[in-house]
């Protein structure tokens, strides 16, 4: 069983303020960390694809680091809006011989008050 | 590209019919994954498909769940006979393992057994 942990579970952000949070994966087998952005009502899309340890990837005030040695991600998000309210899941992408498989953590649902 | 296509967007049956979601990949994508979201589990992986092949079903919950894939621009997902904890949104995402298995998904399957 892959374990993908996101935490925490939800956060409330002040408009304006900066926010983090993470994602912990297993170190093995490691092929991509991807974020994803899930808006309510919506499907997921994807935000970061992150390949190798140490890649930092940034989109607008968004931005996300990887550190595939201890199996943890960060993302940020720089200057919240409401805008930015949604549930972030990360996504372990791991090698398999017969097929890769895409496992998601449980999400980090983002609520920023105006 | 249209994208991920799923139908119905929205289904409502009653206790003991057989349902059947559909999904189109993006033309030229050799992954397919089914997930369901719940409350409980957030988004959770049923089954997935490499080159049109199951290549893990261990998340389908029980054998009333069956998915096939026949050719690589088609795939379903069977309930057969449903109950009302099955109610759930369905999703459909494909993927492409040269992106590093970036998945897009459909708009989603709104199920409701009464």
């Amino acid at each position: 069983i892959l374990n993908v942990e996101q935490s925490p579970q939800s956060l409330h952000v002040q408009e304006g303020d900066s926010t983090n949070f993470t994602c912990s994966f297993p170190s093995s087998n490691f092929y991509a960390l991807h974020w994803y952005r899930w808006e309510t009502a919506k499907s997921p899309e994807a935000l970061f694809v992150m390949t190798l340890n140490g890649d930092e990837k940034k989109k607008g005030r968004i931005s996300a680091t990887l550190n595939t040695k201890e199996g943890y991600s960060y993302l940020y998000i720089k200057g919240s809006q409401p805008e930015d309210s949604a549930t972030y899941l990360c996504a372990f992408y791991t090698f398999k011989a017969a097929g890769n498989k895409l496992t998601f953590g449980g999400g980090t649902r983002v609520l920023v008050k105006p | 590209d249209a994208g991920v296509i799923q139908s119905p967007r929205h289904e409502v049956t009653e206790m003991g019919q057989e349902v059947t979601l559909r999904c189109k990949p993006i033309s030229g994508h050799n992954s397919l994954f089914w997930y369901r979201q719940t409350m409980m589990r957030g988004l959770e992986l049923l089954i997935y498909f490499n080159n049109n092949v199951p290549i893990d079903d261990s998340g389908m919950p029980e054998d009333r769940f069956s998915a096939k894939m026949p050719n690589a621009s088609f795939s379903t997902l069977k309930i057969q006979p449903s109950e009302p904890r099955d109610s759930a949104v369905y999703f459909c995402a494909s993927s492409l393992d040269r992106n590093r298995g970036k998945a897009f998904f459909g708009q989603g399957t709104r199920l409701t057994v009464v």
